[in-house]
Parts: C-alpha cells; structure tokens; sequence
C-alpha cells in the first residue's frame, strides 16, 4: 500500500533557486499538511489544507505556498531557497469530518533538503 | 503561548518498564496524541487521549490528565527495536496539532 509519496527523497539546492516538494496520497483523506522538522524542535507546520481547493497558514508560512487543485496532491514550493529551509520535510494527511480534524496524522516518508 | 515540554533524552534496560512524560499548555484542548518516530524515518501513530485516564495497547499505555496538562506514555517489557524518539503533540482549540521537540529513547541490552 502507497499511502503518502513525497519527492524528492532528499535534494541539495543552491539559495536563490525555487524547489517544489511533491507529496500525493491515495487514501482520499481530507486534509492534508506540510511539516518542517529541525533537530531540537518539534514538528512545525508550514500550510495545510483542509479540502481540495483550499489551503491555511501554519506556524512557519514564510518563503513557502501551496496549492489543492486536487485531493490526491499537496505540492510545497520554495520561490527562492535560503540556507534557513534547510531542514527534513514531512507531507501528512488526516481523515477529517465535519470541518474538526481528531484523526491520527499518516505522514510521507520525508525529503531532506539542503540550502548551500 | 503554546507549549509542549518532554525530556529530551531517556535510557532504559531490554526487558524494563520506562515512563515518557509530556506537559502541555495549550488554547483549548481537543486531545493527545503520541508518535514514535524512528532515526530517518516518519513518525508513526501510537496513541490519542482525549478522556482522562489510562488506555492500554498491548505494551504501550498512554495516561491523560487534562486538569493537569499531563500525559504520559508507558513502555512494557522493552524490545531493543523500540529505540526511537517518542514525540508528544496536543492538539488545541482550532484541532491544529502543537509538537514538542520529542524524547529520544536509548534501549542498552
């Protein structure tokens, strides 16, 4: 079973390009999220999207969007890479009813990027 | 503010019992999960709380106080493959997930 794909699995950019992170999912969820995670932090979440077609602000938005044209995708762009998103990224996706997420979060495997 | 606080680091004996415990602040409450995540790898679901008390899954237990912004996660009979990080995340008022920085869990032999 699939569940949620990400590409890259890891990638080394130079500051100043644009990247996009793939995520797709099979499990016709929801919702679905974009995480960063640093070594000493916890998770921080960039945008999420609670349906296709609409997208939100996490804790962490800046130099990053998303966009839900379907309920399958969640791609995260960088416009212009700096050295501070360097970091591991996680998609997640979550079965949420009525508008309230209390479902478990299924996460991707992660994309590590690197910002020289 | 928003605030999850749990050790940073525990280390515990094959076969032994440990106890990972989370404090919580949050806007509002609408349950706590645990993760595990495994060095390179995603975070995997263990449990959700919502009702104070204990629920046990086979030799993990996850315990909630709401009135004290407390949780804890139990381990039974500890397997060297349970070496990991055990990350806690309460979920607040606008069911956005709020993360701490996780417990890294060493299992010696």
């Amino acid at each position: 079973t699939a569940g949620i794909t990400q590409a890259p699995t890891s990638q080394i950019l130079a500051a100043g390009r644009s990247m996009t992170l793939r995520c797709t999912q099979d499990m016709r969820h929801n919702a679905m999220y974009w995480y960063r995670q640093d070594l000493g932090l916890g998770l921080r979440l960039i945008h999420y999207s609670n349906t296709a077609g609409t997208t939100g602000k996490g804790e962490v938005p800046d130099g990053y969007s998303v966009s839900r044209a379907i309920t399958d995708d969640l791609p995260l762009t960088l416009a212009s890479a700096v050295p501070s998103q360097t970091s591991v990224y996680f998609c997640a996706s979550s079965d949420s009813s009525g508008g309230a997420n209390t479902g478990e979060l299924f996460f991707g495997e992660g994309s590590r990027l690197t910002v020289l | 503010g928003q605030n999850i606080d749990q050790p940073t680091e525990m280390t515990a004996t094959e076969g032994a019992i440990v106890q990972i415990n989370c404090t919580y602040q949050t806007s509002g409450f609408n349950g706590l999960f645990w993760y595990q995540q495994h060095a390179g790898e995603a975070p995997t679901f263990l449990s959700y709380n919502v009702l104070d008390g204990l629920e046990e899954k086979g030799r993990f237990s996850s315990f909630l106080s709401r009135s004290k912004g407390y949780s804890y996660l139990l381990l039974k009979e500890l397997q060297m493959k349970d070496s990991a990080s055990y990350l806690c995340a309460a979920m607040d008022s606008n069911y956005q997930l709020i993360w701490g920085a996780g417990t890294k869990l060493i299992i010696k032999p």
